[in-house]
């Protein structure tokens, strides 16, 4: 079945480092990859998304690059801020014509200290 | 506020008690999903609804979980005969299923804890 790895946690960086958070995924045909953050206290809020092959979605400084060939969708950002501090999801969903339904990873914790 | 509303943010129950949550979507939203949370996972499906009808269960959902969209609006997640195990985050998204994009935006979700 389809599922969604990614690195473990937590995640701590110094103000203005590079970010990068794994993930990889297992899926049949060609998902739709997501990566959604969490902060203390809030609801999910969708960060960015790619729908094909070699797309990158990037928001607020973050990327990530759909590999097929990796099957990967690894999180980066250049220069992190103690405002990115949160939870950080990947998900991946079925071609169209499924359900729609998100299937996450476990979730990594990013702590950015000053 | 036109985000997804959940009901209450808390909940605190004794096992065996049974307890309802309610979810209101974006308005124009015609999928609803449920999922379920616990400490240091990601989401996990449990159900979705196009409209009022109920089209998916997950095999997480057992048959003392009962979920409703009686209008195609907001929607109600009942539990019954609570157990410990059902401690966890309940959270709720919609989306417009349109045929092509299918973003989902989440509530702040229903912490239950059953002691």
């Amino acid at each position: 079945g389809n599922s969604v790895t990614q690195m473990e946690g937590p995640v701590t960086l110094s103000e203005e480092a590079f970010l990068t958070i794994n993930c990889t995924y297992t899926a049949t045909g060609y998902p739709s990859l997501f990566w959604y953050v969490q902060y203390p206290g809030e609801g999910l809020q969708l960060l960015l998304k790619a729908t094909k092959a070699d797309d990158k979605g990037s928001n607020k400084g973050f990327e990530a690059t759909y590999r097929k060939e990796t099957t990967s969708f690894h999180l980066e950002k250049g220069s992190v801020q103690v405002s990115d501090s949160a939870v950080y999801f990947c998900a991946l969903r079925g071609p169209s014509g499924n359900t729609g339904k998100l299937i996450f990873g476990q979730g990594t914790t990013l702590q950015v200290k000053p | 506020d036109t985000g997804v509303s959940q009901d209450p943010r808390h909940k605190i129950t004794k096992r065996g008690q049974n307890v309802t949550f309610r979810c209101d979507p974006i308005s124009e939203h015609n999928r609803l999903y449920w999922y379920r949370q616990t400490l240091g996972q990601g989401p996990e499906f449990l159900t979705y609804f196009q409209n009022e009808a109920q089209l998916e269960k997950s095999r997480l959902l057992s048959d003392r979980f009962s979920a409703e969209r009686p209008k195609g609006s907001f929607s109600t997640l009942e539990i019954q005969r609570t157990e410990q195990g059902d401690s966890a985050m309940y959270l709720c998204a919609s989306s417009l299923e349109t045929g092509g994009e299918n973003i989902q935006y989440f509530g702040a979700g229903t912490r239950l804890s059953v002691l």
